[in-house]
């Protein structure tokens, strides 16, 4: 079964407006979760690492004004898309391990966000 | 710089096998990922590589060879629900996950 659980699976929004997007380890303790985007026909683009309690740690060329990580426990990250614009609208997938090295990533199901 | 390449796209038939290559350049290595990913789904786990040789899971098997920064994903007996893209990504030292752009693979009956 699942490990990781991604919600809302699906979102529509108005321009201007936020949206969170809440990750989920289900039977294991993260300390460092994972965000990805990805474009339609293109691969997986990392946008930030997520650490517990402390700041998450952004990739070049991303706002960490408009995409504000909290991980605020060991099984919770979110993501809030501020202010989205059209531009914005992407597949967002988190994923978590539950060690190094060796441990792949599991994947949440993601969340198509559609901004109108 | 760091990068993994693999093709874009392979078509194969309903049946047959198929074999997805991949190579990388990483500031080291701590083991080569093979995931899947249906349209519009997330990745799925598929395959870890860490030493040298032939992993061998059902019909999927994953071959690594560390000396010259290649991998190859070899799928036996294809049906038309392998259609996907498999996604090739090596840890490098830092425990950093690089991913490739991707192999779209087409089957066809």
């Amino acid at each position: 079964g699942a490990v990781v659980s991604q919600h809302p699976s699906r979102v529509i929004c108005k321009s201007g407006t936020s949206v969170k997007i809440e990750c989920r380890s289900l039977d294991f303790q993260a300390t460092t979760m994972f965000w990805y985007r990805q474009f339609p026909k293109q691969s997986l683009m990392l946008m930030a690492t997520s650490n517990e309690g402390s700041k998450a740690t952004y990739e070049q060329g991303v706002e960490k004004d408009k995409f504000l990580i909290n991980h605020a426990s060991l099984t919770l990250s979110t993501l809030t898309v501020t202010s989205a614009h059209p531009e914005d609208s992407s597949f967002y997938i988190c994923s978590a391990s539950r060690g190094q090295g060796s441990s792949p990533l599991h994947f949440g199901n993601g969340t198509r966000l559609t901004v109108t | 710089g760091q990068n993994i390449d693999q093709p874009t796209e392979m078509t194969a038939t309903e049946g047959a096998i198929v074999q997805i290559n991949c190579t990388y350049q990483t500031s080291g290595f701590n083991g080569l990922f093979w995931y899947q990913q249906h349209a519009g789904e997330a990745p799925t786990f598929l395959s870890y590589n860490v030493l040298d040789g032939l992993e061998e899971k059902g019909r999927f098997s994953s071959f690594l060879s560390r000396s010259k920064g290649y991998s190859y994903l070899l799928l036996k007996e294809l049906q038309m629900k392998d259609s996907a893209s498999y996604l090739c990504a090596v840890s490098n030292s830092n425990y950093q996950l690089i991913w490739g752009a991707g192999t779209k693979l087409i089957i066809k009956p």
